[in-house]
């Protein structure tokens, strides 16, 4: 079992640019979120997706849009980048039970 | 206020040591109850997993709840250089993975040989 795999590892975006992140959830897993962390900081949740649906949002404006495939596999998709979105991106997937996470995608803004 | 509290550290403890981590909330709404490990630029690791009050144990891991006092702790026994890492704790209102997970900002743990 490969786990939860996130592409890319790392990447480089300049301000403004949009960016699009990628997620394969653990087998058997149908659930998805996706949660930013900030350096020294705790992840901070930005959406979950179920049944290719948005079920639940937090505190994200809406630059910060995702979409879940049939496969269940997801995207984060940021808008107009601010310098302050560079941060580590986490997705996390479960099924009924506790949420496994990813290695991450580490986005630097510059 | 926060909804989830956690000292920052860096906690430093020579090997072998019991180490005790906390975090106490506000919102007492919250059921579910994880604790993560997180090394330098890696994702967060699932340690400990408890539903409401109590205690639950794994290896040199023991979780513990204390929903009255809104205090939930993590102790590792006999602790390993390999432990050092950041702790995070993570609290969840409905069932873990159908609800978002409000995290703690993490203690940095560090383990001396």
């Amino acid at each position: 079992d490969a786990g939860v795999t996130q592409s890319p590892t790392h990447l480089i975006k300049t301000r403004g640019q949009q960016v699009t992140l990628r997620c394969s959830p653990k087998s058997g897993h149908d659930t998805v979120s996706w949660y930013q962390q900030a350096l020294g900081q705790g992840p901070q949740f930005i959406f979950q997706y179920y049944e290719e649906e948005e079920r639940q949002r937090g505190n994200f404006p809406d630059r910060f849009s995702g979409h879940q495939f049939p496969n269940y596999s997801s995207e984060l998709n940021v808008n107009a980048l601010l310098l302050g979105d560079s941060a580590l991106y986490l997705c996390a997937s479960s099924f009924i039970g506790e949420a496994f996470f990813g290695q991450g995608t580490r986005l630097t803004v510059v | 206020q926060k909804e989830v509290e956690q000292d920052p550290g860096p906690l430093s403890v020579p090997e072998g040591a019991i180490v005790s981590l906390n975090c106490t909330y506000s919102n007492s709404a919250f059921q579910y109850f994880m604790w993560y490990r997180q090394y330098s630029r890696k994702g967060p690791e699932l340690l400990m997993y408890t539903y409401s009050s109590g205690n639950k144990e794994d290896g040199r891991f023991t979780a513990q709840v204390d929903k009255s006092s809104k205090y939930i702790s993590l102790f590792i026994r006999d602790s390993q250089p390999s432990d050092s890492a950041t702790y995070l704790c993570a609290m969840s209102k409905r069932g873990p993975g159908t609800y978002k997970y409000i995290f703690g900002t993490g203690t940095r743990l560090k383990v001396l040989a």
